[in-house]
């Protein structure tokens, strides 16, 4: 069965301080994984997308890797503000059929002052 | 940027009765979603739409449940009797193509309230 696991559940940290947010899947076969932003009461929007040969892309100042020989994925977010302060969903996609995806729980981020 | 809109932001309802959540997707793409997001817990595939029929919907997605595109613009998701279960924030999503690398894009959803 595709699964997407997500770590920690919820995470707190003081604006400024980096984090790093992990992502397991059990997805086969691996089409692409995307992490995406959700703010409270808000649709989730993606910030990156990574694909089987890639294991690090940067969008600002989230940076994601991915190996996918462990199937395992990772959303840094460096020198944090108070605007990250949201939910971050791993998604990922397999190959073949419908290209439904498989969405993770999320880790909550609060960013306090 | 073009996006996802959704009508209305909040509905509330009583149980047993019918109600139509609505969603105008991105102009040109041609995919449409339903998705849902109980309280707390993750978001959950409900339906595909594309070519004016249903593509795949998960186990959730019942007899209760119907989608519609009654116009070229406008996206609807019906639910014939509410339960109290159906309380959740129901988000439309839409996309470009059906290819992996195409992203949702999502509404920012229809907090549905059953009492």
């Amino acid at each position: 069965k595709n699964q997407v696991e997500q770590s920690p559940q919820s995470l707190i940290i003081l604006e400024g301080k980096n984090c790093t947010l992990q992502c397991n899947y059990t997805v086969s076969p691996f089409s692409n994984l995307r992490w995406y932003k959700q703010d409270t009461g808000r649709g989730p929007v993606s910030l990156t997308i990574m694909t089987f040969s890639e294991n690090t892309k940067s969008n600002g100042r989230y940076t994601a890797t991915l190996d996918a020989d462990t199937k395992q994925s990772s959303l840094h977010i460096t020198a944090s503000q108070l605007s990250d302060s949201a939910s971050y969903i791993c998604v990922v996609t397999h190959q073949g059929g419908s290209y439904i995806p498989t969405f993770g729980r999320g880790t909550s981020l609060i960013v306090h002052p | 940027e073009p996006e996802v809109t959704q009508t209305p932001s909040h509905q509330v309802t009583q149980m047993g009765q019918e109600v139509i959540l609505r969603c105008v997707p991105i102009s040109n793409h041609l995919y449409f979603y339903w998705y849902r997001q109980i309280l707390g817990q993750k978001v959950e595939f409900l339906v595909s739409f594309y070519n004016n029929e249903i593509s795949e919907k998960s186990e959730i997605f019942d007899d209760q449940f119907s989608v519609e595109r009654p116009d070229g613009s406008n996206f609807t998701l019906k639910i014939r009797s509410t339960k109290l279960e159906d309380s959740a924030m129901y988000f439309c999503a839409s996309r470009e193509t059906d290819a992996g690398g195409s992203p949702l894009h999502f509404g920012n959803g229809t907090r549905l309230t059953v009492t």
